[in-house]
């Protein structure tokens, strides 16, 4: 299709594993952001890429958490160690970049639902 | 205000009843407001993106107004529908290249 496809749209582990999200952006979006949302939360902004570079990994929660992206266009979300309090929805979204003119809206995926039992 | 706070964090209505929410955001660095509907099992999906003091959108029964010398603006729903339940998402762009930064949203019940 051609919206934001996210995968697994489920995952559930065990604490300590380590977990990789997928995101497909639209394609020709070229800034591409993850966020997560946890139970009884807002969406917590983690990290954004233009292009295959990040300007802002401001948000990862702690350096089990990592982030790729290649080809300006997958990206991948990896989390090691995982412990219970990484339990959330993980949200990607892409957009274009605002410098071009544009209103800069988010095209979100339907998320990857994390479970660290 | 230091973050986005969004008010009522939920609201049970009447179908055909009219309501409004309200989004509360630092009025110091502001370039962009938008606002998201995120229905259950699905992804969220931009309603409006207002950049202008005085801004007012609408589609459809929804439309929204913007006031960035004082830091809000207002969601209205015309008309509610059982389709319209969800939960509304407002986020600000404090600067043009910097990424969204979001509240935790109202989370709209309408009952037929």
């Amino acid at each position: 299709g051609a919206g934001v496809s996210q995968s697994p749209s489920n995952k559930v582990t065990e604490k300590g594993k380590d977990v990789e999200l997928r995101c497909d952006p639209i394609s020709g979006h070229t800034a591409l952001y993850w966020y997560r949302q946890s139970l009884g939360q807002g969406l917590e902004f983690l990290i954004y890429f233009q292009g295959n570079s990040a300007p802002d990994k401001s948000g990862l929660p702690s350096d089990r958490f990592s982030a790729e992206r290649t080809g300006g266009s997958v990206s991948t979300l990896t989390i090691q160690r995982t412990q219970q309090e990484d339990s959330a929805v993980y949200l990607c979204a892409s957009s274009l970049y605002q410098r071009e003119g544009r209103t800069g809206e988010l095209f979100f995926g339907e998320g990857s639902r994390l479970t660290v039992l | 205000i230091l973050n986005v706070e969004q008010s009522p964090q939920s609201l049970h209505v009447q179908e055909g009843d009219s309501t409004n929410f309200t989004c509360s955001f630092p009025s110091s660095n502001f370039y962009a407001l938008h606002w998201y509907r995120w229905e259950t099992a699905k992804s969220p999906e931009a309603l409006f993106v207002m950049t202008l003091n005085g801004d007012e959108k609408k589609k459809g029964r929804i439309s929204a107004t913007l006031n960035t010398k004082e830091g809000y603006s207002y969601l209205y729903i015309k008309g509610s529908q059982p389709e319209d339940s969800a939960t509304y998402l407002c986020a600000r762009r404090p600067r043009g290249n910097t990424p969204l930064v979001f509240g935790k949203g109202t989370r709209l019940s309408v009952i037929a």
